[in-house]
């Protein structure tokens, strides 16, 4: 079992719908991340929040906002999204960034209609 | 530059085989070189990872060759198994930012 906890594990929404992602981990580490993946694809970064604040964002739709309630948890807001919005959404955490290894929760699989 | 290239794409090999998954990067900055092993439905989770100052890093099965003069590393199998069936990725990191390479589907056929 992965110590990065996500749910829901699918969620199919409509364009106008608004849903969230959420995200859990107790291993104490300071960074967390929200990745995309497309079928046969890697991982690509979203956000990365260090200490709880938000330190990267790579140009994501502002139809995809993110949220850092404490360290243990990471939210994705998500609001009239598209289909090619359609991934599996992962997240992460790591102990630092950049040189710590990544731990990975087992991704939300998003359909949107 | 930033770009690090993966091959082959996909690779079957026999149990018992050693499969070989090659990385090459141009930026010299790149100071972190971990892999990544996925399976179907699952997150990626690291397997090994190496740093530029050693030449080879064994972890039971798993081996990371790395050629610094080259900007080449490996990923070697030993003694595959059909349960090593997954997807490989390699990646480098320098500072915040991990580029990925883009994934070698493996089968290993019992």
């Amino acid at each position: 079992d992965t110590e990065v906890t996500q749910t829901p594990k699918h969620l199919v929404m409509g364009m106008t719908n608004k849903k969230s992602l959420k995200c859990e981990q107790h291993m104490g580490h300071r960074a967390m991340y929200w990745y995309k993946q497309k079928a046969k694809k890697p991982p690509e970064l979203m956000f990365v929040y260090s200490y709880e604040k938000l330190s990267i964002n790579e140009s994501v739709p502002s139809r995809f906002s993110p949220e850092c309630p404490n360290s243990s948890l990471l939210n994705l807001h998500l609001h009239a999204l598209q289909p090619e919005d359609s991934a599996l959404y992962l997240c992460a955490s790591s102990q630092g960034t950049g040189r710590s290894p990544l731990h990975f929760g087992n991704g939300t699989r998003l359909t949107v209609t | 530059q930033q770009q690090v290239k993966q091959s082959p794409q996909s690779l079957i090999v026999q149990k018992g085989g050693i499969p070989i998954i090659n990385c090459a990067y141009e930026n010299t900055a790149f100071d972190y070189f971990p892999w990544y092993q996925q399976f179907p439905g699952k997150g990626p989770a690291l397997l090994i990872a190496i740093r530029p100052d050693v030449s080879e890093k064994k972890e039971g099965r798993f081996t990371i060759s790395f050629n610094k003069s080259a900007k080449q590393f490996s990923l070697h199998i030993m003694d595959s198994q059909p349960g090593d069936s997954a997807t490989y990725f390699c990646a480098a990191s320098a500072h915040y930012q991990l580029i990925w390479g883009a994934g070698t589907k493996l089968i290993i056929k019992p």
